[in-house]
């Protein structure tokens, strides 16, 4: 069966440091991946997805970025953070089947981030 | 462009009481319609989906939703909540492109005891 991971569960970080945020699939090849932010009492705002290796769509300009270095491997990455990316962090993964639509996205746990 | 509205934020009920959410989309084709539900800190579980066919859509945990295009609606129902359901619930609709989805805004249940 198929897994998604997310680590870390929890990230205190200040203003104006670096950040990594890594979620990898398990039991999946070729997934289409994506990042969401859910900043508290609001709902989920899709960041990034990917449909393949070194291929990552921008739904929102701003201060992130993302990364697939690996199949199954998507990595949320900032050189300077800022207040306003404080928020709850997840990864989704769907069957990434060509030109298929309406294909369930499967959620990880999530990382918190609070940045101070 | 496609969008979602869940018009209750908060939502109160006592254990043992019937439930519906409400949802409404924009969608200029036949959607693809996901509810996922978040319980807190967690990441989200998909409850149900509605892809074609029999527009009454059985989930699991003991809920439905019905698809009704002529109100843009995928109200999502159970007939008897339980404490453990008291959660965040999203309602989506599904876009072909890139396989990706629009969430609404949520709504918050609560249950009383």
């Amino acid at each position: 069966s198929q897994t998604i991971h997310q680590w870390p569960a929890t990230l205190v970080q200040p203003v104006g440091s670096p950040l990594s945020l890594e979620c990898t699939v398990e039991g999946t090849s070729n997934p289409n991946l994506y990042w969401y932010r859910q900043a508290a009492g609001r709902g989920l705002q899709l960041l990034f997805y990917s449909v393949g290796i070194g291929q990552i769509s921008s739904e929102v300009p701003q201060n992130l970025s993302a990364s697939r270095p690996q199949d199954r491997q998507f990595i949320l990455s900032s050189k300077k953070l800022l207040l306003s990316d404080s928020g709850f962090y997840l990864c989704a993964w769907s069957a990434g089947l060509a030109g298929a639509g309406g294909e369930t996205q499967y959620f990880g746990p999530g990382t918190r981030l609070l940045v101070l | 462009a496609q969008s979602v509205t869940q018009p209750d934020i908060h939502i109160t009920v006592s254990e043992g009481a019937s439930l519906e959410l409400r949802c409404n989309y924009s969608y200029g084709a036949t959607p693809y319609l996901f509810w996922y539900v978040q319980s807190p800190g967690q990441g989200l579980q998909l409850l149900l989906k509605y892809f074609s066919g029999d527009t009454l859509v059985q989930g699991i945990k003991g809920f439905e939703a019905e698809f009704k295009r002529s109100q843009s609606s995928f109200n999502l129902r159970k007939p008897s909540v339980h404490w453990s359901d008291a959660a965040e619930y999203f309602c989506a609709v599904g876009r072909n492109a890139g396989n990706m989805l629009t969430f609404g805004g949520g709504t918050r249940l609560m249950v009383k005891p």
